[in-house]
């Protein structure tokens, strides 16, 4: 069963405009979240993160949302740059795991349009 | 500060034989995960070490295994290949057990034949 699931395989996006990507998972228990971005032939880069007690987190142009609710969190870029061009992953962890193990989503390929 | 490494970057081996790859975390780190990346299943996790032990352990059958070292790196090892064990292996630091935020290295590419 997939705990994090991204359901955008990919999406197109104008440069200058808002790259919105979204996150949903199912576990209760994770109360931590992360988002990651990787190019082709590199491993992941972390880009921004949000505890369980909050449901918005900013850094420059990136601002992570989180709907507890919801089970939802979504990644909001702007403005959107051709180097943003890349496959975005989000990835949870919680307090119920002995270690530092996160569970990622399938990713979405984001493309910014020049 | 330099980045997680890896090595080696690619490798091709055959059914049957043995692996092992290698990690050192960034300078300070002293947590170490393992992932597995196909296109199929995704990044999955292997296993977390931390002080030279393994505290977590994902999904993976017994061929695979781990170790850290007291220094802080950290191998796996893949034994008796299957065709699809081909994947990239990814390794990340993070700075203690109770740090979140992971840093990965580039990956080790590995192709089974």
């Amino acid at each position: 069963d997939q705990q994090v699931k991204q359901n955008s395989p990919s999406l197109s996006v104008q440069e200058g405009r808002i790259s919105i990507l979204n996150c949903d998972y199912t576990n209760s228990m994770f109360d931590y979240f992360l988002w990651y971005k990787k190019y082709p032939a590199e491993g992941p880069t972390f880009l921004i993160s949000i505890s369980s007690i909050k449901d918005k987190n900013e850094d420059g142009r990136f601002t992570v949302f989180l709907n507890k609710s919801a089970k939802h969190l979504s990644l909001h870029i702007v403005p959107s740059q051709p180097g943003d061009s890349a496959v975005y992953f989000c990835a949870a962890s919680g307090r119920n795991n002995a270690g530092n193990m996160l569970t990622f989503g399938g990713g979405t390929r984001l493309m910014v349009k020049p | 500060k330099a980045g997680v490494t890896q090595t080696p970057r690619y490798l091709i081996k055959t059914r049957g034989q043995q692996v092992t790859l290698s990690c050192s975390p960034i300078s300070g780190h002293r947590s170490v995960s393992w992932y597995q990346q196909t296109p199929g299943q995704g990044l999955q996790f292997l296993f977390e070490y931390f002080s030279e032990t393994q505290r977590n352990k994902g999904n993976f059958p017994g061929r695979f295994s781990g170790r850290q070292f007291s220094n802080s790196r950290s191998e796996m090892n893949v034994s008796t290949l299957e065709l699809g064990d081909s994947a990239l292996y990814l390794c990340a630091s993070s700075r203690d057990s109770l740090t979140y935020e992971q840093y990965f290295g580039p990956g080790t590419r590995l192709t089974v034949t």
